[in-house]
């Protein structure tokens, strides 16, 4: 099972920051957040990951609760193009099947015009 | 960036034929690669593991001599659905893993539809 937990579903306005939450409140010391996002009808798309320090990218900026137990990606400026799923997962960076990515049920955001 | 291809991207069969897909890593080598199943209005389900040269190993409920699963080379794995039926109607997405030391990105392909009718 997912441990993680996301609203099912989030509305953003075209221009504005979406901010997408995860709680994990048990995640591990050596479990990674990874966020992923899914297009309708592709595959998934890695965006971002951290374990305790916030993280940018091009894509996102990730920040993480100082206790460890929730997490927020944030799209700065949001597109139609960034409607989609969003995954948050807790993964330890392990080549074996501890490392498998769990894909919950994901957050479906909507982008406006 | 990593890329992955999946052949095809979409397929019809007939009910107890069998069908191929290919999944390969264009512009590194994967030792491992991963297969998922994905309904309608679901999230991912992974199926099975392979490792290059060696036996998959699959999840609970998976069935193995359903889907078969070869992973002969290190930037190519194929899924055999096999005998498929309705039920077999999903969407079917692979995701590869480099071979790099250090490396735990999945790169996942742009999936394969399957309808059987």
């Amino acid at each position: 099972d997912a441990k993680t937990t996301q609203p099912p579903s989030m509305d953003c306005a075209e221009g504005r920051a979406a901010n997408l939450p995860c709680n994990h409140s048990t995640i591990s010391g050596n479990e990674y957040v990874y966020w992923y996002r899914q297009i309708h009808s592709q595959g998934p798309q890695y965006i971002i990951h951290g374990l305790k320090n916030n993280e940018t990218n091009e894509m996102a900026s990730l920040i993480i609760t100082e206790d460890r137990k929730s997490s927020t990606l944030i799209l700065p400026h949001a597109t139609l193009r960034d409607t989609a799923v969003y995954y948050c997962i807790v993964r330890v960076h392990s080549r074996g099947s501890q490392g498998n990515l769990i894909f919950g049920k994901g957050t479906k955001l909507s982008v406006k015009p | 960036g990593a890329v992955v291809s999946q052949h095809p991207s979409w397929v019809i069969c007939k009910s107890g034929t069998s069908v191929k897909i290919e999944c390969r890593s264009l512009d590194f080598q994967a030792t491992t690669m991963f297969w998922y199943r994905q309904f309608p209005k679901q999230s991912l389900m992974l199926m099975a593991t392979s490792n290059e040269g060696s036996k998959a190993t699959y999840e609970q409920g998976v069935e193995k001599d359903k889907f078969l699963i070869n992973h002969a080379s290190l930037t190519l794995s194929t899924l055999t659905v096999t005998s498929a039926h309705p039920e077999d109607s999903s969407f079917y997405i692979c995701s590869a893993l480099p071979g790099l030391a250090g490396s735990y990105e999945q790169y996942f392909g742009p999936g394969t539809r399957l309808t059987v009718t």
